[in-house]
């Protein structure tokens, strides 16, 4: 069973400061299997990245992300106001098929 | 765009059955993508529950398998879930979400919000 540890759990920072959020596997996962979702207050989680560091459509470039093996990371350059929410890491394993999710980072206003 | 909608009884009793239906719109059910459902306890995280494939291929969470039905109803392009033998802990947003692949989600539902109360 594959665990997802995100850190922070919670991120005070300004608008326009950089953002950088963890996503730590406790196995190692296959980067094609790797996605990040932001979910807005009152809003469904929303699909940020996948394959590790692929833009989902839409996704502004000051959203990206990287990783390999058991550490992924989603940076967010400059931050908006828009972008104060709470990130998900989401991994996918083969045998058996199973979606985990990590806890979340909840990234709020300084 | 594929839009979802979720739907249900708001309320549900401990040791009933709840059941959801996820509407389908944009898209054809039985065309090829991946269908899932997800939860999420007040102010809690995400819970990934159950995924099925077009083709009926159905792949669950270990920790809910023995109480999760999930089915399509083609005629009706509608998804739906069944989680048997609820307790307070199944109190939760619920949603729909659907993908190209079983790797992650890229369309979801706004959610439904089930509690479980006698």
């Amino acid at each position: 069973e594959i665990v997802l540890t995100q850190s922070p759990g919670a991120l005070s920072l300004s608008p326009g400061e950089r953002a950088t959020l963890s996503c730590r596997a406790s196995h190692r996962i296959d980067s094609r299997y790797l996605a990040w979702y932001q979910q807005r207050p009152g809003q469904a989680p929303s699909l940020l990245i996948y394959g590790a560091s692929t833009r989902a459509t839409g996704i502004p470039d000051r959203f990206s992300a990287s990783g390999s093996g058991t550490d992924f990371t989603l940076t967010i350059s400059r931050l908006e106001p828009e972008d104060f929410a709470v990130y998900y890491c989401q991994s996918y394993v083969g045998s058996p098929r199973v979606l985990t999710f990590g806890g979340g980072t909840k990234l709020e206003i300084k | 765009q594929v839009q979802l909608q979720e739907s249900g009884p708001g309320l549900v009793k401990p040791s009933e059955t709840l059941s959801l239906t996820c509407d389908v719109s944009n898209y054809s059910i039985d065309s090829g993508y991946y269908w899932g459902w997800i939860r999420q306890p007040p102010g809690k995280g995400l819970e990934w529950i159950a995924s099925m494939y077009q083709s009926g291929s159905i792949f669950s969470n270990p920790s809910l398998k023995s109480r999760v039905f999930i089915s399509f109803d083609t005629a009706k392009n509608q998804l739906s879930l069944k989680l048997t033998s609820v307790t307070a802990a199944d109190t939760a947003i619920y949603y729909c979400a659907t993908s190209v692949g079983p790797f992650y989600l890229d369309y979801w539902g706004q959610g439904a919000l089930v509690s479980v109360s006698s």
